[in-house]
């Protein structure tokens, strides 16, 4: 079952702006991670945020996590068109990568030129 | 990194008829591979895990003889689509299970039954 949540469930901005998407997660998680998909295309890994980590920065990129709160922010600085794409969230409960993923709802982006 | 080979990209079948999805670990041994299922504008849900040699693992509500998986070989594991309706219509993406890979996803299948 799912049970990441993602908001905006879609988000419009102009070129240049900052994008911030959420996610809220229910159960204890290892780690925590953020996959870009363009239009009926496979998933991009962005970058991998661990349960015991606060922040962490990929370029343009920014992601929070709070334990407390079971949320984590995706910020995306300086938006390009190029970034139009769906964003999901998704949480791995054990230490390796060899476990399930449970995703969020997701949030569609688009970036206006 | 680990590579995961995922055929066809895109297939539209006839309601009734049988669909073949394959996944190939091009440089790595996988003895897990999930398999999701995505349908438009919607998340990822997890549909099974497959493990080689044995029996695949279905989510609850997956019914088990509509999604034949097949995992014979630590390089390929396959997700068969049988008598397809036009509600099996989705995008279907497997991902190994890599300890020491990070995270990887095959390109994913449109399939489209008309």
């Amino acid at each position: 079952s799912q049970q990441g949540e993602e908001d905006p469930q879609a988000l419009s901005i102009q070129e240049g702006e900052n994008a911030t998407m959420n996610c809220s997660y229910k159960t204890s998680i290892n780690n925590l991670q953020w996959y870009r998909q363009n239009s009926g295309r496979g998933l991009v890994h962005l970058i991998l945020i661990r349960s015991n980590e606060r922040e962490k920065h990929s370029g343009r990129l920014r992601v929070t996590l709070d334990t407390s709160k079971k949320s984590s922010s995706l910020l995306i600085t300086a938006s390009r068109a190029a970034d139009t794409a769906s964003y999901f969230c998704a949480t791995d409960a054990r230490e390796t990568s060899g476990s399930r993923l449970t995703f969020g709802e997701g949030t569609q982006l688009t970036v206006n030129p | 990194g680990a590579v995961v080979s995922q055929h066809p990209s895109r297939v539209i079948c006839k309601s009734g008829t049988s669909v073949k999805i394959e996944c190939r670990s091009l440089d790595f041994q996988a003895t897990t591979m999930f398999w999701y299922r995505q349908f438009p504008k919607k998340s990822l849900m997890l549909m099974a895990t497959s493990n080689e040699g044995s029996k695949a693992t279905y989510e609850q509500g997956v019914e088990k003889d509509k999604f034949l998986i097949n995992h014979a070989s630590l390089t390929l594991s396959t997700l068969t689509v049988t008598s397809a309706h036009p509600e099996d219509s989705s995008f279907y993406i497997c991902r190994p299970a890599l300890s020491n890979y990070g995270y990887t996803f095959g390109s994913g299948t449109r399939l489209t039954v008309v």
